[in-house]
């Protein structure tokens, strides 16, 4: 499987939280991240944590770090429609995950 | 600051026949990476350069798949010859610190 894994799907409505999660396998990033991607377009680093960090803000998103278990994730707060896209993680070895396609019901 | 530039946008060759994608990191920024996407999964790395000298390239299909980077500045990625599993999009990235930034991406039909 995957090195990184994120789950495929998400469907939120608009105005709720969105929170997508990704596991990793590689102890040693130090820095992990968050892409978007819109249909069509090239990739948009979202933000990105150290790895000595297990929280971080940013305007809507959010987010933490569970080094212990490899476990990161992103909350969008207060979703948008422009918030659809596909999210990946990525590891500081520029391993991806497949992504999770964010689906935002008005 | 000018973004990752990459050229040509779109490609479509037949099996068989070679194809470069030709990559302009920021200036100034000594990591280069070449990426493959094929449509509806995440971005695998080729070939990742610091400066000129080759760091990671464990996942290249060397037998057909070539890139370099001669002066520590511009890369071309080469295939030859491409198969139709080839089909997906090239992009470029480069990085400076804890940031990576991506080119638009070379869109490869192999028919």
């Amino acid at each position: 499987g995957e090195d990184v894994e994120q789950s495929l799907f998400l469907s939120v409505r608009e105005g709720d939280s969105s929170v997508i999660n990704c596991t990793y396998t590689d102890s040693s990033s130090t820095y992990l991240y968050w892409y978007k991607q819109e249909p069509g377009a090239g990739l948009q680093l979202l933000t990105y944590i150290f790895s000595n960090m297990d929280m971080k803000q940013d305007q809507r998103l959010t987010v933490l770090l569970n080094k212990k278990d490899k476990h990161l994730s992103l909350r969008i707060a207060d979703t948008q429609t422009g918030d659809s896209a596909i999210y990946f993680c990525a590891e500081t070895g520029a391993r991806f995950g497949a992504g999770t396609r964010l689906t935002v019901k008005p | 600051e000018a973004g990752v530039a990459q050229s040509p946008r779109y490609k479509i060759i037949e099996k068989r026949q070679s194809v470069a994608f030709w990559c302009n990191p920021i200036s100034g920024h000594a990591t280069l990476y070449w990426y493959q996407q094929i449509l509806g999964q995440g971005p695998k790395l080729l070939i990742q350069f610091q400066n000129n000298g080759v760091v990671d390239d464990s996942q290249l299909p060397k037998d057909r798949f070539s890139a370099e980077r001669l002066k520590g500045v511009d890369s071309t990625l080469k295939i030859q010859p491409a198969k139709l599993e080839d089909s997906a999009v090239y992009l470029c990235a480069s990085r400076t610190g804890s940031e990576q930034f991506f080119g638009p991406g070379t869109r490869l039909t192999v028919l």
